[in-house]
């Protein structure tokens, strides 16, 4: 089974511009989640997909956006790049599993995208 | 502010010994935990889950999860060159389901298994 993908791998941009990125769920999952990860500020969660609805959101300013299309693959836009933007972006995928009466679901992180802004 | 806590390492373990890292949490509510590792450069990869107190081993991997105590670990038995990397504990908070899917991570710990 293939795994969540990601494009493009790499980008660099200048302050000012704005970047969009894309992510392929794994085939039959619903749920897409987007993170970003800095060297100072770790992992930290964007927003999740969920039939095609955000169904979470993390606490960033309002140039990062996202939306998901009818096929559960994911797109992430930011606008106005700032310096700080610089980060690994990553997509997750998930569909629910219910185990011992409990949901959780899995993600599954695709290789990221590597976005440097100059 | 919800909150995953991790010693940052790095942790030095002798090949073939037990690695030991631990993860706390802020919110007793909390449900599903996760280990995810991470090479440098790299996506985190998924090692196990776990939702009930107890011990759950997958292979050379157990996760212990104690609710009571806020504390999540995760043992590497005969470790390895190969699992020298970053460790990153990660939380759903949220018990509504319909809440959503949020992972909420840890700062990592550094494992270096020396030869």
């Amino acid at each position: 089974k293939a795994g969540v993908t990601q494009t493009p791998r790499y980008l660099i941009k200048t302050r000012g511009q704005q970047v969009t990125l894309s992510c392929s769920p794994i085939s039959g999952h619903r749920s897409v989640s987007w993170y970003q990860q800095t060297p100072g500020q770790g992992l930290q969660f964007l927003f999740e997909y969920f039939s095609e609805t955000q169904r979470n959101k993390g606490n960033f300013p309002g140039r990062f956006s996202g939306r998901q299309f009818s096929n559960s693959r994911s797109e992430m836009n930011v606008s106005t790049l700032e310096l700080g933007d610089s980060a690994l972006y990553l997509c997750a995928s998930s569909k629910p599993r219910t185990s011992g009466g409990l949901s959780t679901d899995t993600q599954y992180f695709g290789p990221g995208t590597r976005l440097t802004v100059l | 502010q919800k909150e995953v806590e991790q010693n940052s390492g790095p942790l030095s373990v002798p090949e073939g010994a037990i690695a030991s890292l631990n993860c706390t949490y802020s919110d007793r509510g909390s449900q599903s935990f996760f280990w995810y590792r991470q090479y440098s450069g790299k996506s985190p990869e998924l090692i196990m889950f776990i939702y009930s107190n107890g011990d759950k081993e997958d292979g050379r991997f157990t996760a212990q999860l104690n609710k009571a105590s806020q504390y999540v670990s995760l043992l590497i038995r005969d470790s390895q060159p190969s699992d020298s990397a970053t460790y990153l504990c990660a939380v759903v908070f949220d018990m509504i389901k319909a809440a959503g899917n949020k992972l909420t991570f840890g700062g990592g710990t550094r494992v270096l298994v020396k030869p």
